[in-house]
This record gives C-alpha cells, structure tokens and sequence, in this order.
C-alpha cells in the first residue's frame, strides 16, 4: 500500500464553523506533513511532525491547529477560518527523514464561505 | 539566499515531440538536494527523482532524462516522445540542508496536444 488517502476530497465551511481534514498511510512512515496550495500556486509548507512530534511550524496562523495522533494519522483542525484560506491541502509523508522523497495525497479542496 | 527559479510558465507541444523543462537553482550551499515533482490534474504531487548536489551525472528513466549543471545552476528535465499523460504541473524543488526545508519552484504547467 503506497497510498496516503485524504478527507474529505471537498469541503465547503463557513467562517464560524469547526472542521477537520484528515489523512492516513500505512507505509510506515514516520514523517508526516501538511501542504497548502492556492490555486496556480506551488505547494507552502504548513506542519511537520517527525515520529509524532511538530517539529516544523511554518508560522501558520492558530485557526489552523495540526494532530498527529500515533504515526499513521495525521489531522488538520480548522476554526474560525478566513475566505482567504480557501486552497487545496495536500497532506504528505516520507519514511522518516525530511530531504527524501514525499508521498502525496489527492488533497482536500476547502472553500470558506 | 536561495532562489529557484522556472522561466517557463507554460509550454504546450504535440505529441510524440520531445520536451525540456528547465530549473535553475542559485546558492551558496554546496550540499542540497534537487527534486522533480509531477501533479497530474486529479492533484496528488508525485515523486520523480532527487538529485545530490555532488552528483552531476545525467541521469535516464525510460522516456525521463535530467541534465544538472552545477556550474549554470541549472536542473533541467527532458520527456522524450511525449504523451497525453504526460501534461501536468512539473515543480523543481530544492532542499536546503540549512533550515531543512523544502522549497517548490513555481512550477510549469505542461500540455501534450494529441
């Protein structure tokens, strides 16, 4: 299994409710991350949680709150969010360390109303 | 400071013709890596190869080929006979061992015409 499998694929939200993305992998990796892409853009780098632990937080605002609750679960909290959040999140891992190659999910196309 | 940088914003060829799309990297480091990611329309980014700085051998994968030239900064990628699956968004993405992180180019976005 050489997935890492996001949902929900889209979401619609309003600037005052609370949602979650999540995402998932069974390779093992010990490495997770979150992406953020608008549209056209590259990929930004938003969390890095290396064997459980945040250990890179790309100053992303606290409306946006990572989880990793054991190693092959990643979650993405999300409240009081903006229009200007509106992007597709990409969820990705590696096995372990962060310069080899990323395994990317499909993403979640989130559009706050 | 790093820069990345990919001229080519777009590029549209007919199928089957070859196709180069270029990067260019300029740093101080001597050590980083360079990496090559495809995101096809259903958007999921996809993994095609990390180079090391030291290593300036070109290298082939079936119809893939790269070409990295240290002294021009320059990581470029060839699709020989190019297909319809081939169109997609092509990133180049340098990983700085100083801050450890890895930075996408702004990306081509290639269309193979049938």
């Amino acid at each position: 299994d050489t997935e890492v499998t996001q949902t929900p694929k889209h979401l619609v939200m309003g600037m005052t409710n609370k949602k979650s993305l999540k995402c998932e992998q069974h390779m093992g990796h010990r490495a997770m991350y979150w992406y953020k892409q608008k549209a056209k853009k590259p990929p930004e780098l938003m969390f890095v949680y290396s064997y459980e632990k945040l250990s890179i937080n790309e100053s992303v605002p606290s409306r946006f709150s990572p989880e990793c609750p054991n190693s092959s679960l990643l979650n993405l909290h999300l409240h009081a969010l903006q229009p200007e959040d509106s992007a597709l999140y990409l969820c990705a891992s590696s096995r372990g360390r962060v310069d080899e190659k990323l395994f990317f999910g499909s993403g979640t196309q989130l559009s706050v109303l | 400071a790093q820069k990345v940088t990919q001229a080519q914003t777009e590029i549209s060829v007919v199928e089957k013709e070859d196709v180069t799309l270029d990067c260019v990297y300029e740093t101080r480091d001597t050590t980083y890596y360079l990496f090559w990611y495809k995101q096809p329309p259903s958007g999921e980014l996809v993994f095609l190869i990390r180079r090391n700085s030291f290593d300036e051998q070109n290298e082939i994968s079936g119809r893939y080929s790269w070409n990295f030239q240290k002294s021009t900064s320059s990581f470029n990628f060839t699709i020989t006979a190019s297909q319809v699956v081939d169109s997609a968004v092509y990133f180049c993405a340098p990983f700085n061992f100083g801050n450890e992180k890895l930075t996408f180019g702004t990306g081509t976005r290639l269309t193979i015409i049938p």
